[in-house]
């Protein structure tokens, strides 16, 4: 079975650009998270959507950042406009169920803001 | 609140040696699910074990063991002979039946093992 799969892998742009991170979540997950992991700060939970509706936004830096769920497949992670301090490896995540289950993660989308 | 620490920061060993993770978590929940991932040098991360609060028993999977202990708040990971392949970053997780889905990582213990 496909896991979760995010696209871009990797994604170079300059500071005020716009930046889409994309997300496809394992058939049949209805919870779909999105992480940021730095040095400094390691793993951050940045928003969650449980059947396809924003739960928890809390972990959103700022408001350049946001995050749609259209539909049971997709979810998109936009920052606009994009700045250096951006710059991090992006997680999606899905999973099953609740709190209990294990979420599953996509290889990540490497943000390099210059 | 919870939280999770993982005081290794980082651990080297010779090739085939035993070695043991570190995990100790804080939570006031009752029910709460504990979990190991790795991410290995390509960067993913991948789902090891899940344990939950109400079972203490140990669990071994191959060279991999585990150990809960709710008297320690621990859950502490052990890799017998240990092998190059072996070499990741790992990390320690809670999620809380209170805690609104979340699952709170702790800061990860980088492992080298060489040959």
């Amino acid at each position: 079975d496909a896991g979760v799969i995010q696209s871009p892998r990797h994604e170079v742009t300059e500071m005020g650009q716009e930046v889409t991170l994309r997300c496809k979540p394992i058939s049949g997950h209805d919870y779909l998270f999105w992480y940021r992991q730095t040095m400094m700060r390691g793993l951050e939970l940045l928003i969650y959507f449980n059947n396809n509706v924003p739960i928890d936004d809390s972990g959103m830096p700022e408001d350049r950042f946001s995050a749609k769920m259209p539909n049971a497949s997709f979810s998109t992670l936009k920052i606009q406009p994009s700045e250096p301090r951006d710059s991090a490896v992006y997680f999606c995540a899905s999973s099953f169920g609740g709190f209990e289950q294990p979420q599953h993660f996509g290889d990540g989308t490497r943000l390099s803001i210059l | 609140a919870q939280k999770v620490t993982q005081a290794q920061t980082e651990i080297s060993v010779v090739e085939k040696e035993d070695v043991t993770l570190d995990c100790v978590y804080e939570t006031r929940d009752t029910t709460y699910y504990l979990f190991w991932y790795k991410q290995p040098p390509s960067g993913e991360l991948v789902f090891l074990i899940r344990r939950n609060s109400f079972d203490e028993q140990n669990e071994i999977s191959g060279r991999y063991s585990w150990n809960f202990q709710k008297s320690t708040s621990s859950f502490n990971f052990t890799i017998t002979a240990s092998q190059v392949v072996d070499s990741a970053v790992y990390f320690c997780a809670l999620s809380e039946y209170q805690g609104a889905q979340k699952l709170v990582f702790g800061q990860g213990t980088r492992l080298t093992i060489n040959p």
